[in-house]
């Protein structure tokens, strides 16, 4: 089956820093990956996704690059602020099931 | 956009007792739900996929008698945890899939807390 890996499981920026979120899966037949934002008991919130058909997707300050061929994608966090402090995690789905593999998710902490 | 309710938001029973999780979709037909354990600061472990009108299809390693899924409307999936014993405890958290051949998005339910004393 799918396996995604998450780096780096935490993560520590001062305030208008941008921060850089890392994955990697293993079925190359994925071809969805979301990233969702999850605040301490609460669920996880969608913040953007790319499908294996597009390269870079970008909306306003956070943006997803794919690496079809090595198997990653990064979120990229820019200008951050405090409110961006949440578990983040990556996922990977087939088309043929939609079923998503979470990364082991990675704690962002912006400083003020 | 797209919205899962859960209910309860908490539970505390007693070893040995049945709880039962409703996951509803509020605003739109779900025939696919995914049912998800989290442990304290862990990654979603998904459990199960729940299909309308079917048997839930389950993730290796889940009884399936222990955990039982039902999703007998196009709104509403229950995931049932029976003979419930403390290592039950856990944040269950259902997800629903907005349909459409070309739709992935997956809107997730606020969770539930259960505690099994």
């Amino acid at each position: 089956g799918e396996n995604v890996e998450q780096h780096p499981s935490t993560l520590s920026v001062q305030e208008g820093d941008s921060a850089v979120i890392k994955c990697t899966y293993s079925d190359s037949a994925s071809n969805y990956f979301p990233w969702y934002k999850q605040e301490l008991g609460k669920r996880p919130q969608l913040i953007i996704d790319i499908r294996s058909n597009v390269g870079e997707k970008k909306d306003q300050r956070i943006a997803v690059t794919l690496n079809k061929t090595a198997k990653h994608f990064s979120l990229h966090i820019t200008e951050t602020q405090p409110e961006d402090s949440a578990v983040y995690f990556c996922a990977a789905s087939l088309s043929s099931n939609y079923k998503l593999t979470f990364g082991k998710g990675t704690l962002l902490t912006v400083n003020p | 956009g797209a919205v899962v309710s859960q209910h309860p938001s908490r539970v505390i029973c007693k070893s040995g007792t049945s709880v039962k999780i409703e996951c509803r979709s509020l605003d739109f037909q779900a025939t696919t739900m995914f049912w998800y354990r989290q442990f304290p600061k862990k990654s979603l472990m998904l459990m199960a996929t729940s299909n309308e009108g079917s048997k839930a299809t389950y993730e290796q390693g889940v009884e399936k008698d222990k955990f039982l899924i039902n999703h007998a409307s196009l709104t509403l999936s229950t995931l049932t945890v029976t003979s419930a014993h403390p290592e039950d405890s856990s944040f269950y958290i259902c997800s629903a899939r907005v349909p459409g051949l070309s739709t992935y998005e997956q809107y997730f339910g606020p969770g539930t807390r259960l505690t099994v004393t």
